[in-house]
């Protein structure tokens, strides 16, 4: 069975704090993505990642193809980081979405 | 910009009246992906396009169906929409398996 699981559920910082979320999954994915979700509203794509790492301003995701895990890393968080991160793992044309990660930061 | 539209924003309808949700795309994505998102869970994946192709997903209900006419656009019908249907709805593109998805901001749909 696909499954993908994300840790925490829930997350509190303090703006300006390293924040890392963790994401593991089972064989066969073509794509690992990061994905972000404001209260209410629509879903943003933040990385898609077959291998090694990326940033993108203050967001970095990495993976290890071999130990089936992937984490997304925010450098000094802000308040407007806070949302909903979902890693959501690629089997082919479908994707399969871990449960998300609250993240609250606090000024 | 290129981009995934979802309409309408908020749509709010009776028990049992049919409703058609609707999305439409720019950029050409030949895949078209209709994902229902509950409170607090993760968004469920109830069909997709491959082109003309449609794949159901085993377990969405018979009660929703959905038609996609052209590459642009997509749509979502609710046959007899219940009270657990109220949800939100995703619509989301990709142009294959090497490329990321392009998500609309969604449709919340209140049953009353």
């Amino acid at each position: 069975k696909n499954e993908v699981e994300q840790s925490p559920q829930n997350l509190t910082a303090q703006e300006g704090e390293f924040i890392t979320i963790n994401c593991s999954y089972s064989v066969g994915i073509s794509a690992l993505h990061w994905l972000q979700q404001h209260p209410g509203g629509g879903i943003v794509s933040l990385f898609m990642l077959s291998s090694g790492k990326k940033k993108h301003g203050r967001l970095i995701a990495t993976i290890n193809i071999q130990e089936k895990h992937s984490s997304l890393h925010i450098t000094a968080s802000h308040p407007r980081d806070s949302a909903v991160y979902i890693c959501a793992a690629r089997y082919g044309n479908k994707l399969v979405f871990g449960a998300g990660t609250i993240l609250r930061v606090k000024s | 910009d290129a981009m995934v539209i979802q309409n309408p924003r908020y749509q709010v309808t009776q028990f049992g009246k049919p409703v058609t949700l609707s999305c439409s795309q720019t950029l050409n994505h030949n895949v078209m992906y209709w994902y229902q998102q509950k409170s607090s869970q993760a968004p469920k994946l109830l069909f997709h396009y491959y082109d003309k192709d449609f794949n159901n997903e085993a377990d969405t209900p018979d009660n929703f169906q959905s038609r996609r006419p052209n590459t642009s656009f997509c749509f979502l019908d609710i046959r007899s929409p219940g009270l657990g249907d109220a949800a939100m709805y995703l619509c989301a593109t990709s142009a294959g398996q090497r490329n990321g998805y392009t998500f609309g901001s969604g449709t919340r749909l209140t049953v009353v």
